[in-house]
């Protein structure tokens, strides 16, 4: 089955802890992206990946850090700098080529303990 | 700043009606505009539209974008229960060098009995 896996599904934070959030992906995608969503707000990028050891700061990429050592693999970190991190957390990938589609996976919620 | 306004914002409707989701833009770069429909977790794909006046169809639901006026509709004709959902609009508009979507707040539709 081709798609997209996120894990887990949901996550508690305690204070000054950081914690990972896993995206894998086996469509062979190149690029590769993470968004926040917060109750009836729409996504905003955090950072974004199109292609492996390479990604890019989003609008949001405060208090978080990402890697891409692997082409299917975009696992984000929410530090503790992220002084307001209980959100939607949704991983999406695309064909890098210009104008494709972005598919997401299922999303992790994340809960401040 | 790129922009993307959806509206309504919340829409209730009955059974059987027919809907009009609206999405206005205003990008620098426009290269295409996607709807996505987002039940309770992953956004699932529906349309991506890159040219005027060309209507794209799916069963029951079918879009259209006018770039002259800068904006698209999502209709749904005989509404279902199963329709309800956060209908997301985003936007590809990409500066130099990036891939970004710029999202809509999303219609929350509502389909009661």
């Amino acid at each position: 089955d081709g798609g997209i896996t996120q894990s887990p599904k949901y996550l508690f934070r305690k204070e000054g802890q950081n914690v990972t959030l896993s995206c894998e992906q086996n469509l062979n995608h190149d690029a590769m992206y993470w968004y926040r969503q917060d109750p009836g707000q729409g996504l905003r990028l955090i950072y974004y990946s199109q292609i492996v050891n390479d990604f890019q700061k989003g609008d949001i990429a405060e208090g978080y850090s990402v890697s891409r050592e692997k082409k299917e693999s975009f696992p984000l970190t929410v530090t503790s700098a992220q002084k307001n991190p209980t959100a939607f957390y949704l991983c999406a990938s695309s064909i890098s080529d210009r104008g494709k589609t972005q598919y997401f996976g299922p999303g992790t919620r994340l809960l401040v303990l | 700043e790129d922009k993307v306004v959806q509206s309504p914002l919340s829409l209730v409707v009955h059974e059987g009606d027919t809907v009009t989701l609206n999405c206005s833009y205003e990008v620098t770069n426009f290269r295409s505009l996607l709807w996505y429909k987002q039940e309770k977790k992953a956004p699932t794909f529906l349309f991506m539209l890159t040219s005027s006046g060309i209507e794209k169809k799916s069963g029951r639901l079918s879009s259209i974008l006018d770039k002259k006026e800068l904006f698209s509709i999502l209709n749904i004709t005989a509404t279902q229960t199963g329709d309800s959902a956060v209908y997301l609009c985003a936007v590809d508009a990409p500066g130099a060098g990036s891939y970004q979507l710029t999202f809509g707040k999303g219609t929350k539709l509502s389909v009661i009995p």
